[in-house]
């Protein structure tokens, strides 16, 4: 099993709805997850990081996490046209020293 | 303005020509990092510097070479690129540690013919 993993997607939703992204994670990982958003041809940027159970506001954004099922989940409301990128998730394993390890992203489409 | 600048953001050469794409930070981060990403596979961390001259490998090492001589500068070098190092790269720096949050550079992409 990989350390995390994603739908790859593409996921459509239309603009206004709420869009949900899923990430599953291994036994090697640690504690700390994070959620980055890379427009196409662009580089990957920070949206929202999560340490502990349960859910984290930001603005349109929330990052939930269920250590007990190992998911990390990001769900986006009121979508946007803007909102359109693909996601990564991301989390720290311990391997000797702490690693930082990438899904492989969910492509997301708002249609108008 | 606090930026992770690569160079350069294009690159197409032939197999066997040594290359150097460089990588700069001016945020005084200590952690620096090289990514290759490719469709399917997500990003994949090359190499990684905790410090300068504190250089370590990441899940695909092999085909690269890193320096850190300078606490800014993390250049990634292929000695003898192969078509399978085409590719999308990012460094990438966080200030203290990995699981610092990570400031990505524009990319580089690299084909090798």
């Amino acid at each position: 099993q990989k350390e995390v993993e994603q739908n790859s997607g593409p996921l459509s939703v239309p603009e206004g709805a709420i869009a949900s992204l899923n990430c599953t994670y291994s036994d090697r990982v640690s504690q700390s997850f994070f959620w980055y958003r890379q427009y196409s041809g662009k580089s990957p940027e920070l949206i929202m990081s999560i340490y502990s159970n349960g859910d984290k506001e930001d603005g349109r954004f929330t990052a939930q996490l269920n250590k007990a099922s190992q998911y990390v989940s990001l769900l986006i409301r009121d979508s946007q046209p803007s909102d359109s990128a693909t996601y990564l998730c991301a989390a720290i394993i311990i391997q000797g020293a702490q690693k930082l390890v990438f899904g492989q992203g969910t492509r997301l489409t708002i249609n108008p | 303005e606090a930026q992770v600048t690569q160079n350069p953001r294009y690159l197409i050469t032939v197999t066997g020509k040594k290359l150097t794409v460089t990588c700069s930070q001016n945020m005084n981060h200590e952690y620096m990092s090289w990514y290759r990403q490719d469709p399917g596979l997500g990003l994949r961390q090359i190499y990684y510097s905790m410090n300068v001259e504190v250089t370590d490998k990441g899940d695909v090492p092999e085909g690269y070479k890193v320096s850190r001589k300078e606490k800014r500068n993390f250049p990634l070098i292929l000695e003898s690129p192969s078509p399978n190092q085409t590719s999308l790269y990012f460094c990438a720096s966080s200030l203290a540690f990995e699981g610092d949050i990570q400031y990505f550079g524009a990319g580089t992409r690299l084909s090798v013919l």
